[in-house]
């Protein structure tokens, strides 16, 4: 299994409140994603990496911003959380574009109350 | 602009078959499978690129008909494993760095 870790697991938090999710991988791939999964929707792409510090937006990066200082961590923020960001956020990566599968972290539930 | 599955949900007995489909609307580099059990993070199954080129896994096939942008996984001879809820997902051409997911199928397969 490819070695991705997503912290935290489950996090409840209030509407307002700034909010960090991190993705840490072992395999120094290149590629990094965040994805967001609501019923009916699928996955939805949030915010992608391409290197360190180069990153660029998906089909809903409203409300979130990311960063890449280092080629293993690839973090996502809410800056100020409401109820719509509740959902489960998956990070993923891959070595290459296109013909590469992409390899998925367990998930973060997030809850905004 | 994500791609069109279908059909959304299906109900199978153990041993018979299925098909999902995935339509885009852009020309593509590449069509990926994934499987996803309830609570756990979606699994890769094949990947099928440019050239019409039909994968197999196990007793789970999948063609990529490039010039229609569609792609079908087939299973055959379902098992109550084979439950969950498939994504495709697409690379478009000049369409960036990105996968885009389709809303996913269910399948439940029952005895």
């Amino acid at each position: 299994d490819a070695g991705i870790t997503q912290s935290p697991r489950h996090k409840v938090t209030e509407t307002g409140t700034p909010v960090t999710l991190r993705c840490h991988q072992t395999e120094n791939h290149r590629y990094m994603y965040w994805y967001r999964q609501d019923p009916g929707h699928g996955l939805r792409l949030i915010h992608y990496s391409y290197g360190v510090k180069d990153t660029d937006k998906g089909e809903v990066s409203d409300g979130y911003s990311v960063s890449r200082s280092k080629t293993e961590d690839f973090l996502l923020t809410l800056e100020s959380a409401t109820s719509s960001q509740t959902s489960v956020y998956f990070c993923a990566i891959t070595r290459s574009l296109y013909n590469s599968p992409l390899h998925f972290g367990n998930g973060t539930r997030l809850t905004v109350t | 602009q994500q791609p069109v599955q279908s059909p959304q949900a299906v109900i199978l007995r153990e041993g018979e078959d299925a098909v999902i489909n995935c339509s885009s609307s852009k020309a593509l580099y590449s069509v990926h499978w994934y499987r996803q059990k309830h609570g756990e993070a979606p699994v890769f199954l094949m990947i099928l690129l440019k050239g019409g080129e039909q994968k197999g896994h196990e007793k789970i096939s999948a063609s990529f008909n490039e010039k229609k942008q569609q792609s079908s996984l087939y299973l055959t001879a379902s098992q109550l494993s084979y439950s969950g809820t498939y994504f495709c997902g697409t690379w478009a051409t000049g369409g960036g760095n990105k996968l885009t997911f389709g809303t996913g199928t269910q399948l439940k397969v029952e005895l």
